[in-house]
């Protein structure tokens, strides 16, 4: 069965750059999320989308930004990188409501380092 | 608001034992419970899920977990330990629209031959 694909898997970035990680989600599932893993740390949400708009923002910094695409795949911007925004980012689908309700599919994540 | 206390940081098992992964959540509502296996460079698996039907909630590979109000517990079991189980266990709760997990602070498991 398909899952969630995320790219780059890897990248590497020196501080003040910017990043763009791609997730695209299982086919039909409407909505995408965003988490953020730091070393050793447990995930933590950063913004999620439904039908192409913002549904729920958590941790985000302001300098992130992300959106969700026609064809429902989305894209994290990150600007103005920092040492502190090496981590691993997942992207997670779901659908909406149902008995699904809650359940996410995760990608395998895109890992981030700042240099 | 929601939060998820996972009581051990680390457990070690030996092969063929079984295994308790502990949870406590904290909720302003009838939550959705989950338990994610992650294990090393990997992402997030889905060993199962609660949602207000039985306590006793059983998952893949003879996964449960039981689903206790009164405690607001949430444990896991893992019957017998095999190697292959060695990765870090997350307890998971989500908001009240599902859109938005929290998740504990992980248990990381060990599994000795």
């Amino acid at each position: 069965a398909a899952g969630v694909i995320q790219s780059p898997r890897h990248l590497i970035k020196e501080k003040r750059e910017t990043a763009t990680l791609k997730c695209y989600p299982i086919p039909r599932h409407d909505t995408v999320y965003w988490y953020q893993q730091g070393p050793g740390q447990d995930p933590q949400f950063l913004i999620s989308f439904y039908e192409k708009m913002q549904s729920d923002k958590g941790s985000i910094p302001d300098r992130f930004s992300a959106q969700q695409f026609s064809d429902y795949h989305s894209e994290l911007n990150m600007s103005s990188l920092e040492l502190g925004d090496s981590a691993l980012y997942f992207c997670a689908s779901s659908v909406s409501g149902g008995s699904n309700t809650g359940e996410l599919f995760f990608g395998e994540g895109s890992r981030l380092t700042v240099l | 608001a929601q939060s998820v206390t996972q009581l051990d940081s680390h457990v070690s098992v030996s092969e063929g034992t079984p295994v308790l992964l502990r949870c406590n959540y904290s909720s302003s509502y009838s939550p959705s419970l989950f338990w994610y296996v992650q294990h090393p460079n990997k992402g997030l698996q889905l060993l199962l899920k609660y949602t207000s039907a039985a306590t006793l909630v059983k998952g893949i590979n003879g996964f449960e977990a039981e689903f206790t109000k009164s405690e607001t517990s949430f444990h896991l079991t893992i019957p017998s330990a095999h190697m292959s189980d060695a990765a870090e266990y997350f307890c998971v709760v989500s908001d009240q629209r599902g859109n938005k997990l929290t998740f504990g602070g992980g248990t990381r498991v060990l599994v000795k031959p």
